[in-house]
């Protein structure tokens, strides 16, 4: 969806280094979510984010929501070849269930 | 618990023949949604249901795609006929008001239009 645009669209790392994708949006967030796809596979949940400046945590992936910039980024410490897959970020911008994705940000982790 | 459950996985049909996907979603949600994933367009969503009736089908591509929800654990995707370009991933997911309304997706059907 070009109303939610993820960036880097792939990115390739050494094992131990941090990274962060960002997803931007057009429009106003109500509610951000952060997902991972591995090949030929469901999308898995990681984090849900609500309020402008919200941030959370889940064993070494740290998301944050900036309202006013309409953006969020998903930040990997200490990347591991687990981490490796596709994440997708989905909002939710008319305030409604509907969840629009971006294209997806795929991640490769070097040994 | 079961997560949602799709069938089948994968389907391979020829140009023209009707294609039927089937979806089981986490007991006690009350949401339904169907998406479509692709290459060149991403994930997309075509459905989605409340407490059984379709509330949004303005993804829908055309009237060649249908969907019913029978009841609260069940709900179909038909395609009829099937082209080609219906070619994609297609998920099912499945969320509860009650838990702020994350969507949990199934592994999917891949199917190939021949």
């Amino acid at each position: 969806s070009q109303e939610l645009e993820q960036s880097p669209q792939s990115l390739i790392v050494q094992e131990g280094k941090n990274l962060t994708i960002n997803c931007t949006s057009s429009k106003t967030l109500y509610g951000l979510y952060w997902y991972k796809q591995k090949y030929g596979e469901g999308l898995i949940f990681l984090m849900m984010l609500q309020k402008g400046g919200e941030e959370k945590s889940h064993e070494k992936i740290t998301a944050k929501l900036d309202e006013k910039k309409q953006q969020s980024s998903l930040h990997i410490t200490a990347s591991q070849p687990s981490h490796a897959g596709i994440y997708l970020c989905g909002a939710d911008l008319q305030g409604a269930q509907k969840l629009v994705f971006g294209q997806g940000t795929r991640l490769t982790i070097n040994p | 618990d079961a997560g949602v459950i799709q069938s089948p996985r994968h389907e391979v049909t020829e140009m023209g023949q009707e294609v039927t996907l089937r979806c089981k979603p986490i007991s006690g949600h009350n949401s339904l949604f169907w998406y479509r994933q692709t290459m060149m367009r991403g994930l997309e969503l075509l459905i989605y249901f409340n407490n059984n009736v379709p509330i949004d089908d303005s993804g829908m591509p055309e009237d060649r795609f249908s969907a019913k929800m029978p009841n609260a654990s069940f709900s179909t995707l038909k395609i009829q006929p099937s082209e080609p370009r219906d070619s994609a991933v297609y998920f099912c997911a499945s969320s509860s008001w009650t838990v702020q309304e994350t969507q949990y997706f199934g592994p999917g059907t891949r199917l190939l239009v021949l």
